[in-house]
């Protein structure tokens, strides 16, 4: 069974300080690993695709890595805009399995 | 712009009343995906259908069901809501083809409460 597991469940940082969040996964034969940003009450946001170790990908202050049992999402100079919960997801066969997320605290 | 919507955005029902939660989607997907999420937890996905094909998830409760009477629109049916359905209950949509995985989109949720 596809295991995600995400770390640390909480993260509270200043405005500016750069963290990273982690993803570690198991399954067999990943097709693909997400990232996600969830507001609170909201649905989840597309933010990034991963497909296979050794790929990175970057939007305005995020940066989404991957290797072969993680992954990660850099946070660089985080504003508080930036507050949110981080979802990672694997995708198998049909579905994305997801782990439980990080929620993201900036204060200014 | 609203790719998938959800209807409505908050349902309160009592218990054991039947509930029905409504989804539509304009990116013409083949695939249409109900997940539910309970506070601080993953979403966890009940079925979904591929196009006309519906897939149900081995532990997802008789109580819920699903419609998908054309394309562009999903129903989530809760026929006997108990107080443990209370949740987010989020649609999503994606264009399923062989090989890489294609993104997920999901709504805005439906906040069903159960009194």
């Amino acid at each position: 069974e596809d295991q995600v597991t995400q770390s640390p469940e909480a993260l509270r940082l200043q405005e500016g300080e750069s963290s990273s969040l982690n993803c570690s996964y198991t399954v067999s034969g990943l097709r693909g690993l997400f990232w996600y940003r969830q507001d609170p009450g909201k649905g989840p946001e597309f933010l990034f695709t991963l497909y296979s170790a050794g790929e990175e990908k970057e939007k305005e202050r995020l940066k989404a890595t991957l290797t072969k049992k993680e992954s990660f999402l850099h946070i660089t100079a985080p504003k508080p805009e930036d507050s949110a919960t981080y979802l990672c997801a694997v995708f198998n066969d049909y579905k994305l399995s997801f782990g439980a997320g990080t929620t993201v605290t900036v204060r200014a | 712009d609203a790719m998938v919507i959800q209807n409505p955005r908050y349902q309160v029902t009592q218990f054991g009343k039947p509930v029905t939660l409504s989804c539509s989607q304009t990116l013409n997907h083949n695939v249409m995906y109900w997940y539910q999420q309970k506070s601080s937890q993953a979403p966890k996905l009940l079925f979904h259908y591929y196009d006309k094909d519906f897939n149900n998830e081995a532990d997802t409760p008789d109580n819920f069901q699903s419609r998908r009477p054309n394309t562009s629109f999903c129903f989530l049916d809760i026929r006997s809501p108990g107080l443990g359905d209370a949740a987010m209950y989020l649609c999503a949509t994606s264009s399923l083809t062989s090989g890489r995985a294609d993104t997920q989109y999901f709504g805005p949720g439906t906040r069903l409460t159960v009194l």
